[in-house]
């Protein structure tokens, strides 16, 4: 199976600072690479798919990029309600897989 | 709006079964599939399996085959998910979300149930 490493496990930072999250496959997943956001107590939420678009009601400050084994996520200038675990996802291949997970935390 | 909604906590022994339930509402439920998504206290997410709105497709994670059984109510848009041989390493909240309805377009999960907490103790 695809194994899913991201990096950092922990980012701290400042409301209104850029957040940089990097994932990467174990083998190339081409652009089948989504990216979820979950905050404590709730299901996770669809923010990226397929790299780089935007999921519908996604607001333009997250932004997704990479192809084969190495992907970033991108969240240009942190809201307070940013503040939270982000999980990487490839669906290239079965079974679908994720990774460890980036919590991105209040400095 | 969409909404899937999904059953109760459960508390089990070790040994026994469970099955989640998760009534969709919404939307055409043949024209998607739906993903379970497991979530172990303070641990990151794994996916389970996956079946196609109408029943004719599904796939399971390899760790979790001959224990796992993903099927669908067509006539009650409800999913199920049935977990067997319960240990005490499958407490988790347990999510169903919607997907697609093609194995190849699989792992687009829009729409997610507010998770199931199960318990297996003895």
């Amino acid at each position: 199976e695809i194994v899913l490493t991201q990096s950092p496990a922990t980012l701290s930072l400042s409301p209104g600072e850029r957040a940089t999250l990097s994932c990467r496959a174990s083998q190339s997943v081409g652009s089948y690479l989504v990216w979820y956001q979950q905050k404590p107590g709730q299901a996770p939420r669809l923010l990226i798919y397929d790299a780089s678009n935007r999921a519908t009601g996604i607001p333009a400050r997250f932004s997704g990029s990479g192809s084969g084994t190495d992907f970033t996520l991108t969240i240009s200038s942190l809201e307070p309600e940013d503040f939270a675990v982000y999980y990487c996802q490839q669906r290239s291949n079965w079974p679908l897989t994720f990774g460890g997970g980036t919590k991105v935390e209040i400095k | 709006q969409v909404q899937l909604v999904q059953s109760g906590a459960e508390v089990k022994k070790p040994g026994a079964s469970v099955k989640v339930s998760c009534k969709a509402s919404g939307y055409t439920f043949t024209t998607y599939g739906i993903s379970w998504v497991r979530q172990a206290p303070g641990q990151g997410l794994e996916w389970m399996g996956w079946i196609s709105g109408n029943n004719a497709k599904t796939n399971s994670a390899q760790n979790l085959q001959g224990r796992v059984t993903v099927t669908t109510d067509t006539s009650t848009s409800t999913a199920y998910m049935e977990l067997r041989s319960l240990r005490s390493d499958d407490t988790a909240v347990y999510y169903c979300a919607r997907d697609r309805v093609t194995p190849r377009d699989v792992g687009l999960s829009d729409y997610w149930g507010q998770g199931t907490l199960v318990t297996v103790s003895s």
